[in-house]
């Protein structure tokens, strides 16, 4: 099993719809967690945390599912300059040096 | 805010030519990271750093070296430029205490022809 493993994708979806990404990892010690966005070319931006008790920013919903080892990322009411590919990224941090682990991405493409 | 900046933005090199990515951020970051990342591709770590004078091999060392004479700058070096090293090469930096996140330079676009 993959350290983190996300639906490449493309998600193809209308403006105005919502649509959830989940990430999923290997690592139960894993302690901290991120969506990042990344445009076509572009670097890494952070979106979100992720918090246990569940986080919102805007139309931004992100949970950590522990039990089941995974993260989701919600998005109500898409735009069209929502269309990106989201990153999620785990930390196990132990102390010392993080090995953080980035999921390859999920397309999201918001059509008209 | 500067955060984490890279130079150059884009280069073309030679088969066989060296040359140096430089990387410096303004946050007192103790953790430095160099990733590249081919077309399509997820992010790939080359080397990384958790101090000056301290730096250790990621998941890609090979043709690349790095150095971290100062908390700021980590600079990477690529000798003997192969085809392969064609690449988007991004540059991050990180506080040393748990569970916070990197933040990346906007990259350097490397092509080796």
């Amino acid at each position: 099993r993959k350290e983190v493993e996300q639906d490449p994708g493309p998600f193809n979806v209308p403006e105005g719809a919502t649509v959830a990404f989940n990430c999923t990892y290997s690592n139960s010690a894993s302690q901290s967690f991120f969506w990042y966005r990344q445009d076509c070319r572009k670097e890494p931006k952070l979106l979100m945390s992720v918090y246990s008790s569940g986080n919102e920013d805007g139309r931004f919903t992100a949970q950590l599912n522990r039990a089941s080892q995974y993260i989701s990322l919600l998005i109500r009411d898409s735009k069209l300059s929502d269309s990106a590919t989201y990153l999620c990224v785990v930390n196990p941090f132990s102390g010392g040096y993080q090995k953080v682990t980035f999921g390859i991405g999920t397309k999201l493409q918001v059509i008209p | 805010n500067a955060g984490v900046t890279q130079t150059p933005k884009f280069r073309i090199l030679k088969i066989g030519q060296s040359m140096t990515l430089q990387c410096t951020q303004d946050m007192n970051h103790n953790y430095m990271y160099w990733y590249r990342q081919d077309p399509g591709m997820g992010l790939k770590l080359i080397y990384y750093s958790v101090g000056a004078g301290i730096t250790d091999k990621g998941e890609v060392p090979n043709g690349y070296n790095v150095s971290r004479s100062t908390t700021e700058d980590f600079p990477l070096r690529l000798e003997l430029a192969a085809p392969s090293q064609t690449s988007v090469y991004f540059c991050a930096s990180s506080y040393s205490r748990g569970g916070q996140p990197q933040h990346f330079g906007d990259g350097t676009r490397l092509s080796i022809l």
